[in-house]
């Protein structure tokens, strides 16, 4: 099971938008809801920031949203702040194995 | 709240043995998963295996078959993940992280244990 795509890196100015893209096949982000992103800082324990595609945690903050088209997720950081610069993994449930695969992450930069 | 405590580091020879905890407390460990994840120095996360606690039910990564075996005593609360002869190529950082059974996403995290294999 290879890493789902993700970008490398995404960049943009405080009070922007950014999108980061994740995706996958049929077999795993296109085949069911259960697609999550994690926020880590550098030298930190993962955070979950998104569950189910659309849904965020109890005090992660209504700026991070997530969505769904096919084979592909994304997540969408609004109104960006300096301490939203962090690396970024969408991370997906596997039907087939069943198991779980990571994207291969994105580093976001707040110019 | 859920909470998973790991040991910090463990310093290791090529060859040597090592298993390293996962301890968790806060939740009914009867509907609870725990996953292992690797970060190799400076790349991303990678999953290893998950764990269910009621029954044992491991699934491993194909990557990662052979590579290491989880493990879980639920007298003790915790899981584990072990390593017969380590490479160098171990070195990294390893988490276990937590799910609610049914659920597919994992919303607590250990520190990590950082494992070094130098001879």
């Amino acid at each position: 099971q290879s890493a789902l795509t993700q970008p490398a890196s995404v960049s943009g100015s405080p009070g922007q938008s950014i999108t980061i893209s994740c995706t996958g096949t049929s077999r795993d982000v296109g085949g069911h809801n259960h697609v999550s992103w994690y926020q880590q800082h550098p030298g930190k324990v993962p955070k979950l920031m998104i569950y189910d595609v659309t849904n965020r945690p109890s005090g992660v903050s209504n700026r991070f949203s997530g969505s769904k088209s096919g084979n592909t997720a994304s997540l969408t950081i609004s109104g960006l702040q300096a301490e939203d610069e962090a690396d970024y993994y969408c991370n997906s449930y596997i039907s087939s194995s069943p198991n779980y695969v990571f994207g291969s992450g994105t580093k976001v930069t707040v110019l | 709240e859920v909470q998973l405590v790991q040991p910090g580091v463990e310093v290791k020879k090529p060859g040597e043995s090592l298993k390293i905890s996962c301890k968790v407390s806060g939740y009914s460990l009867t509907s609870y998963w725990i996953g292992w994840v690797r970060q190799m120095p400076g790349k991303g996360l990678e999953w290893m295996g998950i764990i269910h606690f009621a029954d044992s039910d491991t699934r491993y990564s194909p990557s990662f078959r052979g590579q290491g075996t989880i493990s879980a005593d639920k007298s003790i609360f915790t899981a584990h993940l072990q390593w017969n002869s380590l490479k160098a190529s171990d070195t990294a950082l390893y988490y276990c992280a937590g799910a609610v059974a049914g659920t597919s996403w994992f919303d607590a995290w250990g520190q990590g244990t950082l494992v070094t294999v130098s001879s």
